[in-house]
Protein backbone atom coordinates (compact mmCIF):
# COMPACT_ATOMS: atom_id res chain seq x y z
CA UNK A 1 0.00 0.00 0.00
CA UNK A 2 1.60 3.18 -1.24
CA UNK A 3 1.75 5.78 1.68
CA UNK A 4 2.79 8.11 -0.89
CA UNK A 5 1.05 8.72 -4.09
CA UNK A 6 1.75 10.95 -7.39
CA UNK A 7 -1.24 11.03 -9.11
CA UNK A 8 0.15 12.34 -12.58
CA UNK A 9 2.31 10.31 -14.13
CA UNK A 10 3.55 13.25 -16.12
CA UNK A 11 3.13 16.97 -16.92
CA UNK A 12 4.20 19.63 -20.03
CA UNK A 13 5.04 22.89 -18.79
CA UNK A 14 5.85 25.49 -21.53
CA UNK A 15 9.69 27.68 -20.12
CA UNK A 16 8.60 30.55 -18.45
CA UNK A 17 5.17 29.53 -17.20
CA UNK A 18 4.88 28.11 -13.33
CA UNK A 19 4.80 23.58 -12.84
CA UNK A 20 2.60 22.58 -9.94
CA UNK A 21 3.65 19.40 -9.14
CA UNK A 22 1.35 17.47 -6.39
CA UNK A 23 1.68 14.77 -3.86
CA UNK A 24 -0.80 13.17 -1.54
CA UNK A 25 0.07 11.08 1.29
CA UNK A 26 -1.82 9.02 4.00
CA UNK A 27 -0.26 8.67 7.17
CA UNK A 28 -0.78 11.07 9.78
CA UNK A 29 2.30 10.03 11.68
CA UNK A 30 4.52 11.54 8.77
CA UNK A 31 5.59 15.37 9.96
CA UNK A 32 8.48 16.28 7.49
CA UNK A 33 8.41 16.83 3.09
CA UNK A 34 10.79 16.48 0.74
CA UNK A 35 10.85 17.26 -3.54
CA UNK A 36 14.03 15.31 -5.06
CA UNK A 37 15.10 15.76 -8.75
CA UNK A 38 15.90 12.98 -10.74
CA UNK A 39 17.63 13.19 -14.09
CA UNK A 40 18.39 10.05 -16.50
CA UNK A 41 20.97 7.73 -15.58
CA UNK A 42 21.67 10.00 -12.20
CA UNK A 43 20.59 9.13 -8.58
CA UNK A 44 17.80 11.55 -6.98
CA UNK A 45 19.27 14.91 -5.78
CA UNK A 46 17.75 17.11 -2.85
CA UNK A 47 15.87 19.93 -4.07
CA UNK A 48 13.64 21.28 -1.24
CA UNK A 49 11.80 20.31 2.08
CA UNK A 50 8.89 21.09 4.77
CA UNK A 51 8.91 20.92 8.13
CA UNK A 52 4.94 19.88 9.24
CA UNK A 53 5.16 22.79 11.71
CA UNK A 54 5.08 25.29 8.41
CA UNK A 55 2.77 25.22 5.36
CA UNK A 56 4.82 27.11 2.97
CA UNK A 57 8.88 27.00 2.62
CA UNK A 58 10.45 28.86 -0.80
CA UNK A 59 13.90 28.30 -2.08
CA UNK A 60 14.82 30.58 -4.83
CA UNK A 61 12.09 29.36 -8.19
CA UNK A 62 11.31 26.70 -5.90
CA UNK A 63 7.94 26.75 -3.34
CA UNK A 64 6.84 23.68 -1.21
CA UNK A 65 3.14 24.08 0.41
CA UNK A 66 1.78 21.48 3.07
CA UNK A 67 -1.98 21.19 3.53
CA UNK A 68 -1.97 19.08 6.76
CA UNK A 69 -5.64 18.82 6.92
CA UNK A 70 -6.02 17.41 3.83
CA UNK A 71 -2.71 15.25 3.72
CA UNK A 72 -1.08 17.07 0.63
CA UNK A 73 1.60 18.90 -0.66
CA UNK A 74 2.78 20.82 -3.61
CA UNK A 75 5.65 22.05 -5.39
CA UNK A 76 5.45 24.70 -7.34
CA UNK A 77 8.66 26.15 -10.17
CA UNK A 78 7.97 29.84 -11.07
CA UNK A 79 9.31 30.23 -14.25
CA UNK A 80 9.84 26.76 -15.46
CA UNK A 81 13.03 25.97 -17.41
CA UNK A 82 14.10 23.57 -20.09
CA UNK A 83 16.95 22.39 -17.46
CA UNK A 84 13.75 21.56 -14.67
CA UNK A 85 12.87 18.72 -16.83
CA UNK A 86 13.81 15.66 -14.94
CA UNK A 87 11.71 13.06 -12.61
CA UNK A 88 10.11 14.89 -9.36
CA UNK A 89 9.75 12.83 -6.31
CA UNK A 90 8.07 13.33 -3.42
CA UNK A 91 9.24 11.99 0.37
CA UNK A 92 7.99 11.79 3.59
CA UNK A 93 8.82 10.62 7.48
CA UNK A 94 8.03 10.90 10.53
CA UNK A 95 10.22 10.99 13.63
CA UNK A 96 10.35 8.46 15.41
CA UNK A 97 11.30 6.40 12.54
CA UNK A 98 14.71 6.61 10.14
CA UNK A 99 13.49 5.62 7.26
CA UNK A 100 12.52 8.35 4.12
CA UNK A 101 9.33 7.00 1.87
CA UNK A 102 9.37 7.98 -1.68
CA UNK A 103 6.00 8.58 -4.32
CA UNK A 104 5.51 7.56 -7.35
CA UNK A 105 7.00 10.08 -9.34
CA UNK A 106 5.97 12.87 -11.99
CA UNK A 107 8.22 13.43 -14.89
CA UNK A 108 7.79 16.91 -15.90
CA UNK A 109 8.85 18.42 -18.84
CA UNK A 110 9.51 22.26 -19.89
CA UNK A 111 9.58 22.94 -23.51
CA UNK A 112 10.57 26.20 -25.35
CA UNK B 1 34.68 13.62 -3.18
CA UNK B 2 33.68 10.75 -4.42
CA UNK B 3 30.22 10.62 -2.62
CA UNK B 4 28.22 7.48 -2.75
CA UNK B 5 29.11 4.80 -5.06
CA UNK B 6 27.87 1.86 -6.35
CA UNK B 7 29.01 -0.91 -8.20
CA UNK B 8 28.39 -2.24 -10.51
CA UNK B 9 26.55 0.19 -12.29
CA UNK B 10 24.92 -2.87 -15.03
CA UNK B 11 24.62 -6.30 -14.57
CA UNK B 12 22.34 -9.08 -16.25
CA UNK B 13 21.80 -12.31 -14.23
CA UNK B 14 19.77 -15.27 -15.23
CA UNK B 15 16.73 -16.86 -13.23
CA UNK B 16 18.15 -18.39 -9.93
CA UNK B 17 21.54 -16.79 -9.61
CA UNK B 18 22.80 -15.01 -7.21
CA UNK B 19 24.89 -11.68 -6.54
CA UNK B 20 25.75 -8.77 -4.51
CA UNK B 21 25.59 -5.27 -5.18
CA UNK B 22 28.25 -3.00 -3.61
CA UNK B 23 27.87 0.52 -1.94
CA UNK B 24 30.03 2.70 -0.10
CA UNK B 25 30.05 6.02 1.34
CA UNK B 26 32.77 8.68 1.97
CA UNK B 27 30.63 11.05 4.14
CA UNK B 28 30.85 9.44 7.24
CA UNK B 29 27.12 9.04 7.47
CA UNK B 30 25.39 6.59 10.01
CA UNK B 31 22.09 5.97 7.98
CA UNK B 32 22.46 3.71 5.25
CA UNK B 33 19.33 2.47 2.40
CA UNK B 34 18.74 0.75 -0.56
CA UNK B 35 15.78 1.76 -2.86
CA UNK B 36 14.58 0.19 -6.29
CA UNK B 37 13.21 2.78 -8.93
CA UNK B 38 10.32 0.77 -11.00
CA UNK B 39 7.96 2.57 -13.62
CA UNK B 40 5.17 3.35 -12.16
CA UNK B 41 5.86 2.29 -8.74
CA UNK B 42 8.88 5.08 -7.95
CA UNK B 43 11.37 4.57 -5.42
CA UNK B 44 10.60 2.19 -2.71
CA UNK B 45 12.57 1.14 0.15
CA UNK B 46 14.40 -2.69 0.58
CA UNK B 47 15.86 -2.31 3.85
CA UNK B 48 18.22 0.41 6.01
CA UNK B 49 20.97 0.49 8.59
CA UNK B 50 20.51 3.14 10.74
CA UNK B 51 23.82 2.49 12.16
CA UNK B 52 26.75 0.29 11.86
CA UNK B 53 25.58 -3.60 13.36
CA UNK B 54 21.99 -2.85 12.50
CA UNK B 55 19.53 -3.52 9.78
CA UNK B 56 15.74 -2.83 9.34
CA UNK B 57 13.12 -3.70 6.73
CA UNK B 58 11.76 -1.34 4.11
CA UNK B 59 8.13 -1.55 2.24
CA UNK B 60 9.41 -4.59 -0.09
CA UNK B 61 12.42 -6.37 1.51
CA UNK B 62 11.16 -9.97 0.25
CA UNK B 63 14.06 -11.85 -1.47
CA UNK B 64 16.84 -9.93 -0.31
CA UNK B 65 19.39 -10.06 2.32
CA UNK B 66 21.76 -6.85 3.55
CA UNK B 67 25.04 -6.85 5.13
CA UNK B 68 26.28 -3.88 7.19
CA UNK B 69 29.98 -4.65 6.76
CA UNK B 70 31.22 -1.06 8.35
CA UNK B 71 29.89 2.12 8.72
CA UNK B 72 31.08 2.90 5.07
CA UNK B 73 29.22 -0.19 3.41
CA UNK B 74 26.01 -1.64 2.63
CA UNK B 75 25.30 -4.37 0.74
CA UNK B 76 22.41 -5.57 -0.83
CA UNK B 77 22.18 -9.55 -1.99
CA UNK B 78 19.84 -11.59 -4.18
CA UNK B 79 20.04 -15.15 -2.83
CA UNK B 80 18.09 -16.59 -6.09
CA UNK B 81 17.49 -13.59 -8.75
CA UNK B 82 14.00 -13.69 -10.33
CA UNK B 83 12.63 -11.47 -13.24
CA UNK B 84 10.64 -9.13 -10.83
CA UNK B 85 14.14 -8.54 -9.21
CA UNK B 86 14.46 -6.32 -12.84
CA UNK B 87 14.55 -2.84 -11.36
CA UNK B 88 17.23 0.42 -11.01
CA UNK B 89 18.78 -0.02 -7.48
CA UNK B 90 19.71 3.19 -5.41
CA UNK B 91 21.79 3.40 -2.13
CA UNK B 92 21.99 6.16 -0.21
CA UNK B 93 23.00 7.48 3.02
CA UNK B 94 22.56 10.50 5.36
CA UNK B 95 23.33 11.43 9.20
CA UNK B 96 21.08 10.57 11.47
CA UNK B 97 17.95 13.16 12.25
CA UNK B 98 14.97 13.41 10.49
CA UNK B 99 16.18 16.87 8.92
CA UNK B 100 19.32 15.27 7.54
CA UNK B 101 19.56 14.76 3.46
CA UNK B 102 19.57 11.74 1.88
CA UNK B 103 22.61 11.15 -0.14
CA UNK B 104 22.08 8.92 -3.31
CA UNK B 105 24.74 6.81 -5.68
CA UNK B 106 24.02 7.00 -9.40
CA UNK B 107 22.28 3.18 -9.73
CA UNK B 108 22.96 0.19 -10.65
CA UNK B 109 20.53 -1.34 -13.13
CA UNK B 110 19.85 -4.98 -12.52
CA UNK B 111 18.46 -7.72 -15.65
CA UNK B 112 17.22 -10.92 -14.55
CA UNK B 113 15.98 -13.12 -17.46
Amino acid sequence: DQQVKQNSPSLSVQEGRISILNCDYTNSMFDYFLWYKKYPAEGPTFLISISSIKDKNEDGRFTVFLNKSAKHLSLHIVPSQPGDSAVYFCAAESDNTDKLIFGTGTRLQVFP
Amino acid sequence: NAGVTQTPKFQVLKTGQSMTLQCAQDMNHNSMYWYRQDPGMGLRLIYYSASEGTTDKGEVPNGYNVSRLNKREFSLRLESAAPSQTSVYFCASRFPGQFEKLFFGSGTQLSVL
